[in-house]
C-alpha cells in the first residue's frame, strides 16, 4: 500500500547527541516536506525538496539539515540536539494534485 | 502569495449539534483549498479538497465545505457532531497552476465535542 513512513515515532535523547529522523514514501512523489509543530500549535515549514539532490530551507529557521539522495527518502538530521529542539516533526509528500500526504510524525524530546 | 485565517482557535459544540469551522483565504491567483484533521500524536489526514468544478465539496467522516469566491471563504461543516470528531482542524491554500506546490496552513482550530 502506498504510504509515507516516519521513524521513530517517539525519541528521547540527551543534549549534544546527533540524531536522524527518517522519512520514506512509496508513492513516487517528487516533492517532500518537513514541518515542525509544537503541541497544539501551528505547523512551521523547515525544509522541502522538489526532487533528488534538491533541498531548500523553509519559513522557519532550523538548525537541522536534510538530504535527498533517493526519491523515496528524505531524512532530517540534528548534529547536536538541544532542549529547544523538543517538538513534533512531521514529514509530508506531494504530487500537488491531491495535496499533501503526511506521516504519523516523530515526537522528539531532548533532555 | 497566499495566506489563511482560521477564525477561532477553539470551538466547542454539543454532540449532535452542527459543526462550523471557519476559514478565509487570500490568494492572488485561483486557489486550491484543503481541510486536514489531526488527532493527538498523529500526522495530518486530508478531509477534503477543492481544486476546480463543483464548489460544494464532500469529504470523509460526513464533513463538507463550500468554496465561496466572493467571500474568499472555505468553511467546513458537519450536520451532527460526534465525539470522535474532537481533533485539531487545519485549513490550507495553494495557488493553482504550475510552479507553486507549497501549501500554506492556517493556525488550526481545536474542536471539542461535549457529550
Amino acid at each position: 500500500e502506498a504510504d509515507i513512513y516516519q521513524t521513530p515515532r517517539y525519541l528521547v535523547i540527551g543534549t549534544g547527541k546527533k540524531i536522524t529522523l527518517e522519512c520514506s514514501q512509496t508513492m513516487g512523489h517528487d516533492k517532500m516536506y518537513w514541518y515542525q509543530q509544537d503541541p497544539g500549535m501551528e505547523l512551521h515549514l523547515i525544509h522541502y525538496s522538489y526532487g533528488v539532490n534538491s533541498t531548500e530551507k523553509g519559513d522557519l529557521s532550523s538548525e537541522s539539515t536534510v538530504s535527498r539522495i533517493r526519491t523515496e527518502h528524505f531524512p532530517l538530521t540534528l548534529e547536536s540536539a538541544r532542549p529547544s529542539h523538543t517538538s513534533q516533526y512531521l514529514c509530508a509528500s506531494s504530487d500537488f494534485t491531491v495535496g499533501y500526504t503526511f506521516g504519523s510524525g516523530t515526537r522528539l524530546t531532548v533532555v | 502569495a497566499q495566506s489563511v485565517t482560521q477564525l477561532g482557535s477553539h470551538v466547542s459544540v454539543s454532540e449532535g449539534a452542527l459543526v462550523l469551522l471557519r476559514c478565509n483565504y487570500s490568494s492572488s491567483v485561483p486557489p486550491y483549498l484543503f481541510w486536514y484533521v489531526q488527532y493527538p500524536n498523529q500526522g495530518l489526514q486530508l478531509l477534503l479538497k477543492y481544486t476546480t468544478g463543483a464548489t460544494l465539496v464532500k469529504g470523509i467522516n460526513g464533513f463538507e465545505a463550500e468554496f465561496k469566491k466572493s467571500e474568499t471563504s472555505f468553511h467546513l461543516t458537519k450536520p451532527s457532531a460526534h465525539m470522535s470528531d474532537a481533533a485539531e482542524y487545519f485549513c490550507a491554500v495553494s495557488a493553482a497552476g504550475a510552479g507553486s506546490y507549497q501549501l500554506t496552513f492556517g493556525k488550526g482550530t481545536k474542536l471539542s465535542v461535549i457529550p
